[in-house]
């Protein structure tokens, strides 16, 4: 039940870009996206519903595609403030509101 | 809106004993979640609150841990007779029942079990 992301991990010079994927083996109602630094919080960045829509966020965006059940989060001309990690999150295709299921996670490092 | 707040930041304690944390969550939110962290991993549902009914407890949770949220305001999660395996952050984030919204988390609380 778990989403599966990609890469694992990245490390970008400032200014390149990057794409981190997440997948599900089930129908999704939902895609989140947080970035979690060091020692802190997960920081909740966006979220994506049914309808295969795209959201952008400063530089950062992503898409879903309900019917592969994949979401992507593109992050253009990195800053040095894009390092940490990354989790998807997802909720299964349900009448009700549901809990958040969260990935691994891709480990993002931009260096100047 | 002061955010989620989670009390102790940190908690050592030795294996057997039983340990109570704390979460008061954003006061109009009505969804409140409880995670466990590892070091590497992505955090890892426990239970959930809609207001003060417990809607889910995963079936990977043990009985040792239970959790509560009187009243629908602050939960706490306790851990009876600890166990090494326990070490971890645990991590509150409230929501609202809304489509479209997203999860604001805690800073969590850091266990070590001895």
């Amino acid at each position: 039940q778990q989403p599966v992301q990609s890469p694992q991990a990245v490390i970008l010079r400032e200014g390149e870009d990057a794409v981190i994927n997440c997948s599900s083996s089930k129908a999704l109602y939902s895609v989140h996206w947080y970035r979690q630094k060091h020692g802190e919080a997960p920081v909740f960045l966006m979220i994506l519903l049914k309808g295969g829509e795209q959201k952008g966020h400063d530089k950062i965006s992503a898409s879903f595609n309900e019917k592969k059940q994949q979401s992507s989060l593109y992050l253009t001309a990195s800053q040095l403030s894009y390092s940490g990690t990354y989790f998807c999150g997802t909720e299964i295709d349900k009448t009700s509101y549901d809990k958040v299921i969260f990935g691994p996670g891709t480990s993002l490092s931009v260096i100047p | 809106d002061t955010g989620v707040s989670q009390n102790p930041r940190h908690k050592i304690t030795k294996r057997g004993q039983n340990v109570t944390f704390r979460c008061d969550p954003i006061s109009e939110h009505n969804r409140l979640y409880w995670y466990r962290q590892t070091l590497g991993q992505g955090p890892e549902f426990l239970t959930y609150f809609q207001n003060e009914a417990q809607l889910e407890k995963s079936r990977l949770l043990s009985d040792r841990f239970s959790a509560e949220r009187p009243k629908g305001s602050f939960s706490t999660l306790e851990i009876q007779r600890t166990e090494q395996g326990d070490s971890a952050m645990y991590l509150c984030a409230s929501s609202l029942r809304q489509r479209g919204y997203g999860y604001t988390f805690g800073s969590g609380t850091r266990l070590t079990v001895v």
